[in-house]
């Protein structure tokens, strides 16, 4: 079984507001990704890191920021909330330990109003 | 041309049946190919990994992988209304590359 954590799980916030979505694992893994997924629809990788102080924009553009401080924390930000942030936002992380295998969080599901 | 690409689907089979499903990948270099099956509303869980060329079985799950014609499939025998889900191919190479799923409906 996957150690990857995600909160909140849910989440309802009014427009402009500041939040930010946490995961983190205790499996040690160095690569962490953040995915955006709408309800239905496919996968869009948005921000994943290969370590601590590496960062990098996904496939998807995106208006949120991630930090990667800590081997095991990969929180995700976004300054200003609009609707059309509304989606679930998945963490998943992959390493050694794993065998390669990618290892997701139960996902974050963001509504803005 | 996508990395992975998936049958598009839907996908429905009778209860009981073979479901198949396909995936295609453009990276002659890919080394670790996964299926993953996500219900409604859930993130995706890990169903089958395969490596080499071949057939790997699990219970009623087979993936088969063929690296020169750059292809992995799914075969989910005696198909259950509860493998009612979205399949997803993933390709590693370097890094994870997923397909966008098949939907699959498995009539009672």
């Amino acid at each position: 079984e996957a150690d990857i954590y995600q909160t909140p799980r849910y989440l309802v916030i009014g427009t402009g507001k500041k939040i930010t979505l946490e995961c983190s694992q205790t499996m040690g893994h160095d690569k962490m990704y953040w995915y955006q997924q709408d309800p239905g629809m496919e996968l869009h990788l948005i921000h994943y890191s290969y370590g601590v102080n590496s960062t990098e924009k996904g496939d998807l553009s995106s208006e949120s920021t991630v930090s990667r401080i800590r081997t095991e924390h990969f929180p995700l930000t976004l300054e200003s909330a609009r609707p059309s942030h509304t989606s679930q936002y998945l963490c998943a992380s992959i390493g050694r330990s794993s065998g390669n295998t990618i290892y997701f969080g139960e996902g974050s599901w963001l509504t803005v109003v | 041309q996508k990395e992975v690409e998936q049958n598009s689907g839907p996908l429905s089979v009778p209860e009981g049946a073979i479901a198949s499903l396909n995936c295609t990948y453009s990276d002659r270099v890919s080394q670790s190919f996964f299926w993953y099956r996500q219900y409604s509303g859930k993130s995706p869980e890990l169903i089958m990994s395969i490596y080499s060329n071949g057939d790997k079985e699990d219970g009623r799950f087979t993936a088969q992988l063929n690296k020169a014609s750059q292809y992995v499939s799914l075969l989910i025998r005696d198909s259950q209304p509860s493998d009612s889900a979205t399949y997803l191919c993933a390709v590693n190479c370097n890094d994870m590359r997923f397909g966008a799923g098949t939907r699959l409906t498995v009539k009672p």
